[in-house]
């Protein structure tokens, strides 16, 4: 079935260093795919999204690309905050059946940045 | 324009109870779905409903159930609880979109259930 995969954390990295976290999805049809955020005692937001293959999703100095030919769809920052010490969802919409989507979440990826 | 809410925001029951959460989505959002997340299984959508109705639906016992009400509001019922429905529970609102789904889902701050 339909599913998401991502990097396993947690990811420890120092103020302005280098963010990559990995994710990989199964998937029949055009899905679309999201990253989505979640602070300490909060709930999810929206990070960003893409709609179709080789999209680029942006936000807050995030960005991914929705690569088909590999199933990715990996989240990169170039210079990292404290501020964005949180969890990281990436997640998968398709469409079950008629017109009925699901929206499949990997399993987060704790991010803590120090400074 | 505020935001989705839930309460109570923590709940502590033991097993055999039963529990009913509540969920006030966005105002003009018409779509509530339900996501249960722990640490072992992370995110997983339980339902969801619009216009009163639920429209979709995830793989959990029939001890969950919900309903929409005419204000869009949600109730998320668990019947005869056991130790391992301990967990936070999330409740999305969206405004309907394309085909009556929006890709943008907003986030409510959870319910932390323990069932001890």
């Amino acid at each position: 079935g339909n599913s998401v995969t991502q990097m396993e954390g947690p990811v420890t990295l120092s103020e302005e260093a280098f963010l990559t976290i990995n994710c990989t999805y199964t998937a029949t049809g055009y899905p679309s795919l999201f990253w989505y955020v979640q602070y300490p005692g909060e709930g999810l937001q929206l990070l960003l999204k893409a709609t179709k293959a080789d999209d680029k999703g942006s936000n807050k100095g995030f960005e991914a690309t929705y690569r088909k030919e590999t199933t990715s769809f990996h989240l990169e920052k170039g210079s990292v905050q404290v501020s964005d010490s949180a969890v990281y969802f990436c997640a998968l919409l398709w469409l079950s059946g008629g017109s009925n989507y699901k929206l499949t979440f990997g399993k987060g990826t704790l991010l803590t940045v120090n400074p | 324009k505020a935001g989705v809410t839930q309460t109570p925001r923590y709940l502590i029951k033991t097993r055999g109870q039963q529990v009913t959460l509540s969920c006030s989505p966005i105002s003009g959002h018409r779509s509530v779905s339900w996501y249960q997340q722990t640490p072992g299984q992370g995110l997983q959508f339980l339902f969801e409903y619009f216009s009163e109705t639920q429209r979709n639906k995830g793989n959990f016992p029939g001890r969950f159930s919900g309903r929409q009400f005419s204000n869009s509001r949600s109730e998320m019922n668990v019947s005869t609880l056991e130790l391992g429905d301990s967990a936070l529970y999330l409740c999305a609102s969206s405004f309907p979109g394309q085909g009556g789904w929006s890709y943008e889902q907003y986030f409510g701050p959870g319910t932390r259930l323990t069932v001890t």
